[in-house]
């Protein structure tokens, strides 16, 4: 069974460009959530989306986007990005919602860099 | 909302010892207690996690403790090898719905374990 998928996993953009990243959950995962994971703030959570809905959201400005397409697959948005938008950004998938007590698995993260 | 506290932040064990992380949480209402293993460039990987109505589980040489009227929960890894050298993270879920069921995580152990 394929883990976690995300695409790309290494990019660099500047400073006031957007990006766009990729998730395929595990098969049969509906639920997936969205991470950005940095040296001094560690992993926080940004927001999760279940049956195409978001469902949760961490404290990111409105600049950090998602949403997720009907086959479960998401995709994450920045805008107008800045540099301390530099990080590993991390997906993760479960069969349902995290709130329900189901279990998370990371994908290998995508690395964004903003010079 | 939740808060997660890990400690300590660096630890060095020779191969053979046993090592310790300890984790704290401030919500009574979490119930979910995932533990993760991050290797240099990776995804984090879940090695184990525990739910609020058990107080330890097991599996080979890791094993979880749950202390709920304490708060705090720990992971236990026996008989350290290298390739257990990694970042450990804990985490803590409060569950049930709303804006509270979320992954809240610790900002990570260094493990070095040293030939």
């Amino acid at each position: 069974k394929a883990g976690v998928t995300q695409t790309p996993r290494y990019l660099i953009k500047t400073r006031g460009q957007q990006v766009t990243l990729s998730c395929s959950p595990i098969s049969g995962h509906r639920s997936v959530s969205w991470y950005q994971q940095t040296p001094g703030q560690g992993l926080q959570f940004l927001f999760e989306y279940f049956s195409e809905t978001q469902r949760n959201k961490g404290n990111f400005p409105g600049r950090f986007s998602g949403r997720q397409f009907s086959n479960s697959r998401s995709e994450m948005n920045v805008s107008t990005l800045e540099l301390g938008d530099s990080a590993l950004y991390l997906c993760a998938s479960s069969l349902g919602q995290i709130s329900s007590g189901n279990t998370i698995y990371f994908g290998e993260g995508s690395w964004l860099t903003v010079v | 909302g939740e808060n997660v506290e890990q400690h300590p932040s660096t630890l060095s064990v020779q191969e053979g010892d046993s090592a310790v992380i300890k984790c704290t949480y401030s919500d009574s209402a979490s119930n979910y207690f995932p533990w993760y293993k991050q290797e240099l460039g990776k995804g984090p990987q879940l090695i184990i996690d525990i739910r609020s109505n058990v107080g330890e589980k097991k599996d080979q040489r890791i094993a979880v403790t749950l202390n709920k009227t304490a708060k705090h929960f720990s992971l236990h890894i026996t008989e350290t090898q290298p390739e257990d050298s990694a970042v450990y993270f804990c985490a803590a879920s409060s569950g049930y719905g709303g804006s509270q069921g979320n992954l809240i995580f610790g900002k990570g152990t260094k493990l070095s374990v040293k030939p």
